[in-house]
């Protein structure tokens, strides 16, 4: 039973483009949660993501962000026009249902912008 | 009123000794507690958890302390070994939002 993936691991982008950041959830997992770990902080929310659904993006930036999680394939965080302050290691958690506390977290993708 | 506050930022521990690292919180309506282990370019991985119905919850060399009152919960590592050298980050979510609002972590080293 795979854990929960993310890709790419690593990925560079120079600032103005765009970044594309997968994850897919553990199998039987209908739930996807986003965090950003900035060098030596703790993790921050992002965004909670169900099928088809934005259940609550209260974490993420006004602009520039955007969050899917279509019917089928993986979960996507997009960051369009990326400046050096997005430089950070992005997180997917996924968990079974809403009424299950436990968060699975991927192995994170580290975007550096140059 | 979100905030999740994590001590001490970095600890030394000998092998063999007791590792124990604090976090307090000010929401009261947060009810999940968990405690996860990072290790250098890793993700987050789930340690023990604790609701706030019980005051102490032990899994192995592992223990959470929980002082609903004082609105503090602590993770006690028994025996540290060589091996639990990594940064451990305290969390803490409510209800259904389930977004977890984690601590600044603590670097733990425990020498040999």
């Amino acid at each position: 039973n795979a854990g929960v993936m993310q890709n790419p691991r690593h990925l560079v982008r120079r600032r103005g483009q765009e970044a594309r950041l997968r994850c897919s959830p553990m199998k039987g997992h209908s739930h996807v949660y986003w965090y950003r770990q900035l060098p030596e902080e703790g993790l921050k929310f992002m965004v909670y993501l169900q099928k088809e659904n934005i259940i609550d993006e209260s974490g993420m930036p006004k602009e520039r962000f955007s969050a899917e999680f279509p019917k089928e394939g993986p979960s996507i965080l997009r960051i369009q026009q990326v400046v050096r302050g997005d430089s950070a290691a992005y997180f997917c958690a996924s968990s079974p249902s809403i009424t299950t506390d436990t968060q699975y977290f991927g192995p994170g993708t580290r975007l550096t912008v140059l | 009123q979100q905030q999740v506050k994590q001590s001490p930022q970095s600890l030394i521990v000998q092998k063999g000794g007791i590792s124990i690292i604090n976090c307090a919180y000010e929401n009261t309506a947060f009810d999940y507690f968990p405690w996860y282990q990072q290790f250098p370019g890793k993700g987050p991985a789930l340690l023990i958890a604790i609701r706030p119905d019980v005051s102490e919850k032990k899994e192995g060399r592992f223990t959470i302390s929980f002082n609903k009152s004082a609105k503090q919960f602590s993770l006690h590592i028994m025996d540290s070994q060589p091996g639990d050298s990594a940064t451990y980050f305290c969390a803490a979510s409510k209800g259904s939002a389930r977004q977890l609002t984690f601590g600044s972590g603590t670097q733990l080293t425990v020498l040999p």
